[in-house]
């Protein structure tokens, strides 16, 4: 299984918004709309922020969205904040309770 | 407070074996599908081994298939992970994860495993 293809960096102003492609195959990410997005901070554990392409758990701000059109998935972080730096990856349920990771974005908040 | 507690790591020589523990609080790991997660040092993230509530069915990556295996052990809530012919490429973080692709995804500060002579 290769892994979900996602820009290596990507970065904007305080302020502006960026978006993080992530982006597979009929057999992972348009297969089903299980599509997650993890942020990790370095030498922390990576941390939820959107399942099922679009729902965010409770604690999230509604600053991050997810979308999904046909094999691209797609995160939008808005009015970016310094904290928002950080690593990002999209994750795809693959068939047969198997999973598959996006290659990981870096974001830098200008 | 929902954590997940990962132990056993270490370092171990190539074709040796080790046991990763990842012990839950504020839930239980059968009543969730449970995974074991990778991260190699400055690389990205690899799904490796699944096991489902009810603990009869398991996944595991191509990657790990015939060397490792996901178990759990309900009587200490623990979800564990069984590492045999270990290679230098194993070297990584391992984090368990809980409800990977869903809602109630939450992961473990993870624990590392070094393979190297």
């Amino acid at each position: 299984q290769s892994a979900l293809t996602q820009p290596p960096s990507a970065s904007g102003s305080s302020g502006q918004s960026v978006t993080i492609s992530c982006t597979g195959t009929s057999s992972d990410v348009g297969y089903s709309n299980y599509v997650s997005w993890f942020q990790q901070h370095p030498g922390k554990a990576p941390k939820l922020l959107i399942s099922e392409v679009n729902k965010r758990p409770s604690g999230v701000p509604d600053r991050f969205s997810g979308s999904k059109s046909g094999n691209t998935a797609t995160l939008t972080v808005s009015g970016l904040q310094a904290d928002d730096e950080a690593d990002y990856y999209c994750c795809s349920y693959a068939g047969s309770s198997t999973f598959v990771f996006g290659s990981g974005t870096r974001v830098t908040v200008i | 407070e929902v954590q997940l507690v990962e132990s056993g790591g270490g370092l171990v020589e190539p074709g040796g074996s080790l046991r990763l523990s990842c012990e839950a609080f504020g839930f239980t790991v059968s009543g969730y599908s449970m995974n074991w997660v990778r991260q190699t040092p400055g690389k990205g993230l690899e799904w490796i081994a699944y096991i489902n509530g009810g603990g009869d069915t398991t996944y595991y990556a191509e990657s790990v298939l015939g060397r490792f295996t996901i178990s759990r052990d309900k009587a200490h809530n623990e979800l564990l992970l069984q590492m045999n012919s270990l290679r230098v490429a194993d070297t990584a973080i391992y984090y368990c994860a809980r409800d990977l692709i869903g809602i109630s995804a939450y992961w473990g500060q993870g624990s590392l495993v070094t393979v190297s002579s």
